[in-house]
């Protein structure tokens, strides 16, 4: 089955600085990638997703990058902000396959500093 | 107002005593989910479903049952619990056949086993 590793596993950024985080994914037939926030005490809410059709996706100061080759997908944030201070999980699972489940990562806390 | 609902919120039980979470959504969505999140290992797929009478184990379904008998309502079963499904466990459901789309988490249910 799909296993999905990420890193790191916890991130502290200055207010402004960019932060990245990054996947990687086992199973080559996997071709959708969502990424999750979850803010304290809060539900996972879905801020960015990618098909494997398409290698980058920008959504104003967030963008996810998918290097399918190497099995690997980034989140990356510009201009963090103190809002931006959460959970993230990314994962994995295969578009209107027969048995679809979802694979998440173990989740990156990140910090941004005011 | 499009949501997911699951009740109760909060449980204290012990172990053996069986239990239902319930998870509804209004969304006429097809795919819907289990999950558990623990510090640490992010969130664990247990069971998810296709479709009406269409469920298959996630990552985790040992000690967990479900079942859906209609499209909106997806109950979790823990016939005997036990102190290691100590957890918060978040229901979702997705449009999209096969999950491959935004996934609406429910508010989480925070199940403490004695």
């Amino acid at each position: 089955g799909e296993n999905v590793e990420q890193h790191p596993s916890t991130l502290s950024v200055q207010e402004g600085d960019s932060a990245v985080i990054k996947c990687t994914y086992s199973d080559s037939a996997s071709n959708y990638f969502p990424w999750y926030k979850q803010e304290l005490g809060k539900r996972p809410q879905l801020i960015i997703d990618i098909r494997s059709n398409v290698g980058e996706k920008k959504d104003q100061r967030i963008a996810v990058t998918l290097n399918k080759t190497a099995k690997h997908f980034s989140l990356h944030i510009t201009e963090t902000q103190p809002e931006d201070s959460a959970v993230y999980f990314c994962a994995a699972s295969t578009y209107l396959a027969r048995d679809n489940d979802m694979r998440f990562g173990a989740g990156t806390r990140l910090t941004v500093k005011p | 107002e499009a949501q997911v609902t699951q009740n109760p919120r909060y449980l204290i039980t012990v172990t053996g005593k069986k239990l239902t979470v319930t998870c509804s959504q209004n969304m006429n969505h097809e795919y819907m989910s289990w999950y558990r999140q623990d510090p640490g290992l992010g969130l664990r797929q247990i069971y998810y479903s296709m479709n009406v009478e269409v469920t298959d184990k996630g990552d985790v379904p040992e000690g967990y049952k479900v079942s859906r008998k209609e499209k909106r309502n997806f109950p979790l079963i823990l016939e005997s619990p036990s102190p290691n499904q100590t957890s918060l466990y978040f229901c979702a459901s997705s449009l999209v056949s096969g999950g491959a789309g935004e996934q609406f988490f429910g508010p989480g249910t925070r199940l403490t086993v004695l």
